[in-house]
């Protein structure tokens, strides 16, 4: 079925250090991989995403990789600032029958200064 | 431009009742989704729209049900409120699938 499994559930990192969270996804005709964060009491918001022709892309301190393959991707942040705390959430896009935006679970990350 | 407005922001119910919840956008956005969030879960999709008129199911249906009769308005009704759907409730809404998704603030909704 149409699934997305992400890891870590939650992460904590000392400020400056990097940070690798993890999605894996079951439908293999998926082309479409964005990443959400969500700070606490507010609305999550796209931070950046990625299609299945590109294999990385960044956005200053962010990228994210993909490999098709394997169906998994992954959202790296480097040198973490406390801001970054916030609870992110990988999705991808499920298309068999009509198009779905399937989220994962989501991953708590924790900045310690 | 408002972006997407969700009403109520807040509401309790006792198990039984009916409610709706109402998404508007002003972004002329084709693609409406109404998604539930729960501790632990992430944002799983309740149904969605791909237009005016239309409506499909997302990964938990049940008890539940939309209406898209006007391209900026998308409703999610719970015909029978049960204390499982306890939950914070957003609508979103973007021009394709394959781009970003603009969130309303969220409804929290407790049964009792």
């Amino acid at each position: 079925g149409e699934n997305v499994e992400q890891h870590p559930s939650t992460l904590s990192v000392q400020e400056g250090d990097s940070a690798v969270i993890k999605c894996t996804y079951s439908d293999s005709a998926s082309n479409y991989f964005p990443w959400y964060k969500q700070e606490l009491g507010k609305r999550p918001q796209l931070i950046i995403d990625i299609r299945s022709n590109v294999g990385e892309k960044k956005d200053q301190r962010i990228a994210v990789t993909l490999n098709k393959t394997a169906k998994h991707f992954s959202l790296h942040i480097t040198e973490t600032q406390p801001e970054d705390s916030a609870v992110y959430f990988c999705a991808a896009r499920f298309n068999r029958d009509t198009d779905k935006l399937i989220f994962g679970t989501g991953t708590r990350l924790q900045v310690f200064p | 431009n408002a972006g997407v407005t969700q009403t109520p922001k807040f509401r309790v119910l006792k198990t039984g009742q009916s409610m709706t919840l109402l998404c508007a956008q002003d972004m002329n956005h084709e693609y409406m989704y109404w998604y539930r969030q729960d501790p632990g879960m992430g944002l799983r999709l309740i149904h969605y729209s791909v237009g005016e008129g239309t409506t499909a199911k997302g990964e938990v249906p049940d008890g539940y049900n939309v209406s898209r009769l006007k391209k900026q308005n998308f409703l999610l009704g719970l015909e029978s409120a049960a204390p499982s759907q306890t939950s914070v409730y957003f609508c979103a809404s973007s021009h394709r699938v394959e781009e970003k998704l603009f969130f309303g603030s969220g409804t929290q909704l407790s049964v009792l």
